[in-house]
């Protein structure tokens, strides 16, 4: 089993769409969570952080975390275009005294006009 | 802020042979990581340091990878003899606190 799930998608979405995005995970130990946007041929920039369960909201980016049943979500408002990309959820834990960040699949969505 | 600078970008060779990619980090960041992303999935890690120090390279194959961070900034990457599968991006990153990790362009490596 994975430690991080993703659904791989690809999704697609007229814009001006909600976007939901979703990953489960294993491992109790993990304290932060991240979300990733990736364009094509570049390296993943970092989109939200989250720590707690709980919303923490940027802009049209709303990212969820339930701790009870390890489920993390980014939602998206109002999607353009520009928020093509593959989409990579993530979870960081301690391991041996070093930080481990531990990546699920990546979900591909492409926004059309 | 410079970000984290890799080279080379794209790297086409025969297997068998050998690659080394190089990674400079953000300035002032002590903890490296290199991932390994294949085509449609997600970064694995492959190795990290932290200051010149490995922490963790537990998914490295060591048979053929071996990596190297000299004086704590630097590292580079090595691939010898390279097979089909390691054809994927080789991506560097670094973080400060090791909660917020950011990441180069990558290393496009394909084997032949």
């Amino acid at each position: 089993q994975k430690e991080v799930e993703q659904d791989p998608g690809p999704l697609s979405v007229p814009e001006g769409a909600i976007v939901s995005l979703n990953c489960t995970y294993s491992n109790s130990a993990f304290q932060y969570f991240m979300w990733y946007r990736q364009y094509s041929r570049k390296g993943p920039e970092l989109l939200m952080y989250t720590y707690s369960s709980g919303n923490k909201e940027d802009g049209r980016f709303t990212a969820q975390v339930d701790k009870s049943s390890k489920y993390i979500s980014l939602f998206i408002r109002d999607s353009q275009p520009s928020d093509s990309a593959t989409y990579l959820c993530a979870a960081n834990r301690l391991r041996g005294g070093a930080q481990k960040l531990v990546f699920g699949q990546g979900t591909r969505l492409t926004i059309n006009p | 802020e410079a970000g984290v600078a890799q080279s080379p970008r794209y790297k086409i060779i025969e297997k068998r042979q050998s690659v080394a990619f190089w990674c400079n980090p953000i300035s002032g960041h002590a903890t490296l990581y290199w991932y390994q992303q294949i085509l449609g999935q997600g970064p694995k890690l492959l190795i990290q340091f932290q200051n010149n120090g490995v922490v963790d390279d537990s998914q490295l194959p060591k048979d053929r990878f071996s990596a190297e961070r000299l004086k704590g900034v630097d590292s580079t990457l090595k691939i010898q003899p390279a097979k089909l599968e390691d054809s994927a991006v080789y991506l560097c990153a670094s973080s400060f606190s090791g909660n917020t990790i950011y990441f180069g362009e990558g290393s496009w490596l394909t084997v032949v």
